[in-house]
């Protein structure tokens, strides 16, 4: 079975502070993505990676940054966090081809900024 | 961009009823998924489905490329069913991510 997990469950930060959300996926996947989601604006994406120390903007990337340093690894970065970026943030990965492009999703982190 | 839509956005049943959600798309895709949120959040993969018709248990869903719809049927529904139904697909010759609907919250009560 597919795994990834998300490095917390639930995490309170301060206004400023830098905040790491890290996201492991246990099948070899080359793409690897970061999604937000709010009430009422539902899933939106903040960035995704094709391969190591590739990645892509997607359609919220502002305030946030990724690293991807190994292929199983994915972290997402608050630089600094503001209360905007309270949410419930999701990690998901997939097979970049055939025969399948099905993506799998990790628990979810809620983060909430004070 | 693609577009998306679910329908209905709200649905209550009693135990045991049968329910039929509905997701409509507006360009070509070759993915497309059905998830269940359950209550802490997680997405739960239903079924992997860009065409065709799929069973799974109490679970069944069918994709019609050419008209641009998909169907997930639940039947004998349980009061465990209850949580958000997403549909989210892939664009065909797009970017790797998927757009996601606004989902249905689906409630059965016992």
């Amino acid at each position: 079975d597919v795994k990834v997990t998300q490095s917390s469950r639930y995490l309170v930060k301060r206004t400023g502070e830098k905040v790491f959300l890290e996201c492991v996926q246990d099948m070899d996947h080359e793409n690897m993505f970061w999604y937000r989601q709010d009430p009422g604006l539902g899933l939106r994406l903040i960035y995704f990676s094709y391969d190591v120390k590739m990645k892509e903007k997607g359609d919220i990337p502002e305030g946030y940054s990724v690293s991807r340093e190994k292929k199983e690894r994915f972290s997402l970065i608050l630089e600094s966090a503001s209360t905007n970026q309270t949410s419930m943030y999701l990690c998901a990965s997939s097979s970049s081809g055939a025969p399948t492009y099905e993506q799998y999703f990790g628990p979810g982190t809620r983060l909430t900024v004070t | 961009g693609i577009q998306v839509e679910q329908s209905p956005p709200d649905l209550i049943l009693q135990e045991g009823a049968n329910s039929t959600l509905r997701c409509n798309f507006s360009d070509s895709v070759n993915n497309l998924q059905w998830f269940h949120q359950n209550p802490w959040g997680q997405l739960i993969n239903l079924f992997y489905i860009p065409s065709g018709t799929k069973q799974n248990g109490r679970l069944s869903a069918t994709t019609v490329a050419t008209e641009r719809y998909s169907l997930l049927y639940i039947s004998s529904s349980q009061t465990t069913d209850s949580g958000v139904y997403f549909c989210a697909v892939r664009i065909q010759g797009g970017s790797e991510k998927l757009v996601f609907g606004k989902g249905t919250k689906l409630t059965v009560n016992p």
